[in-house]
């Protein structure tokens, strides 16, 4: 079945980089995009990016621009996100989600930031 | 970018009783393609969100046909026939027409 597993837990300190792995199984990579969304703590969905798992195109949301870079490897079929510069108000869980209308969703992963 | 905003922001509702979430856009989510870019997803309580609708009416794959997107344009509503308890959670519009998509704030639906 598709699945997309996600890496572990991350307690990172303000000033760090973290960098979240997706493998994706049950379906061709490169024939959907990967989205990733993040999600404060009691807070709503934020949609951070998307990138073309087929040519590694991006969109960035505007707020993260600078701060964040997905990327691809077809050979594994696994997305990441790094996130740079962290912040106390990065801590969230983090998920990726297949396609750019996400129709399949990994569990998560959580990112703490903290000195 | 463009604003999503949800009403009411929380429900609460008998079982059997039908339910109705609105979701209105800063700007029109019709595309030059003649397709309307906006989705629903649950996120039930402790769970990651899942697809419910895209493109304003079309019922994800499994999703109970108690589940009604209508709209056009700014104007959307997700309905639900006649809530079940399997049902609570929050619920989230997404527009995907401009390359930078946004969520509304969420409805929070509770069971009475």
């Amino acid at each position: 079945q598709v699945q997309l597993v996600q890496s572990g837990a991350e307690v990172k300190k303000p000033g760090a980089s973290v960098k979240v792995s997706c493998k994706a199984s049950g379906y061709t990579f490169t024939s959907y995009g990967i989205t990733w969304v993040r999600q404060a703590p009691g807070q709503g969905l934020e949609w951070m990016g998307w990138i073309s798992s087929y040519n590694g195109d991006t969109n960035y949301a505007q707020k993260l621009q600078g701060r964040v870079t997905m990327t691809t490897d077809t050979s594994t079929s696994t997305a990441y996100m790094e996130l740079r510069s962290l912040r106390s108000d990065d801590t969230a869980v983090y998920y990726c989600a297949r396609g750019s209308y996400m129709d399949v969703w990994g569990k998560g992963t959580t990112v703490t930031v903290s000195s | 970018d463009i604003v999503m905003t949800q009403t009411p922001l929380s429900l609460s509702v008998t079982p059997g009783q039908p339910a109705s979430i609105s979701c209105k856009s800063s700007q029109t989510l019709l595309h030059s393609d003649g397709k309307t870019y906006l989705y629903w997803y649950l996120q039930k309580p402790g769970q990651s969100p899942q697809l419910l609708i895209y493109e304003v009416s079309s019922r994800f794959s499994g999703v109970p046909d108690r589940f009604t997107g209508s709209g056009s344009g700014t104007d959307f509503t997700l309905k639900i026939s006649r809530v079940e308890a399997e049902d609570v959670g929050v619920y989230y519009c997404m527009q995907g027409i401009h390359l930078l998509y946004t969520f509304g704030q969420g409805t929070k639906l509770e069971i009475k």
